[in-house]
């Protein structure tokens, strides 16, 4: 299996425009996590989703923020608009369900997002 | 709700020397810890995990931790560091309510040679 993918991998833009990050989830696993790094504040949760549907989102820092899961093996966030306390790495991690207490999450390779 | 501590925002070991990263924890109910590694522009690599059991727990890279449920710590620990080591670790909690792992800020590992 190719593992957690997102893309890009970086992305820069400029404030105010419109920023979607993506990921596509290890195939069978059907809990999806959106996690975002920095120095300040480590990794925080923003959003996770089973079966496709979300179950928490309060850490979503604003109305900016929007995600989404249309199906099993894709799922996207997005910003808009963008500003510059927004740049950060953006994780996006998967486990399969129902064994989710005693798995662990596995992480996709980030998005590096920088908003000038 | 749940909560991780790690005290040390950096830890400098000598090549070949023990080293201990802490990790303490706070959970409602019975934890499940884990510890991943980050190494630069890289994603989290999962090392290992305590779910119930043996109280030491082994991992990938000769890395093992020790769950202390009296002092509600789960330290990472390995008997001789190498270079290749020097990374960020992150110590991670669940409770078994079924939610997402809650991460501490990690500990930036450096081994010197």
């Amino acid at each position: 299996d190719a593992g957690v993918i997102q893309s890009p991998r970086h992305e820069v833009t400029e404030m105010g425009q419109e920023v979607t990050l993506r990921c596509k989830p290890i195939s069978g696993h059907n809990s999806l996590f959106w996690y975002r790094q920095t120095m300040m504040r480590g990794l925080e949760l923003l959003i996770y989703f089973n079966n496709n549907v979300p179950i928490d989102d309060s850490g979503m820092p604003e109305d900016r923020f929007s995600a989404k899961m249309p199906n099993a093996s894709f799922s996207t966030l997005k910003i808009q608009p963008s500003e510059p306390r927004d740049s950060a790495v953006y994780f996006c991690a998967s486990s399969p369900l129902g064994r989710t207490m005693n798995t662990e999450a596995f992480f996709g390779q980030g998005t590096r997002l920088t908003v000038v | 709700a749940q909560s991780v501590a790690q005290p040390e925002d950096q830890v400098n070991v000598a090549e070949g020397n023990p080293l201990t990263v802490k990790c303490t924890y706070s959970v409602s109910g019975n934890p499940y810890l884990f510890w991943y590694v980050q190494y630069p522009n890289r994603g989290l690599q999962f090392l290992l995990k305590y779910i119930t059991g043996d109280n030491l727990v082994k991992g990938s890279y000769g890395f093992e931790a020790e769950f202390n449920k009296s002092q509600t710590s789960f330290h990472l620990k390995k008997p001789s560091a190498l270079v290749s080591d020097s990374a960020l670790y992150f110590c991670a909690v669940r409770d078994d309510r079924n939610t997402p792992l809650v991460f501490g800020k990690g500990t930036r590992l450096s081994v010197i040679a």
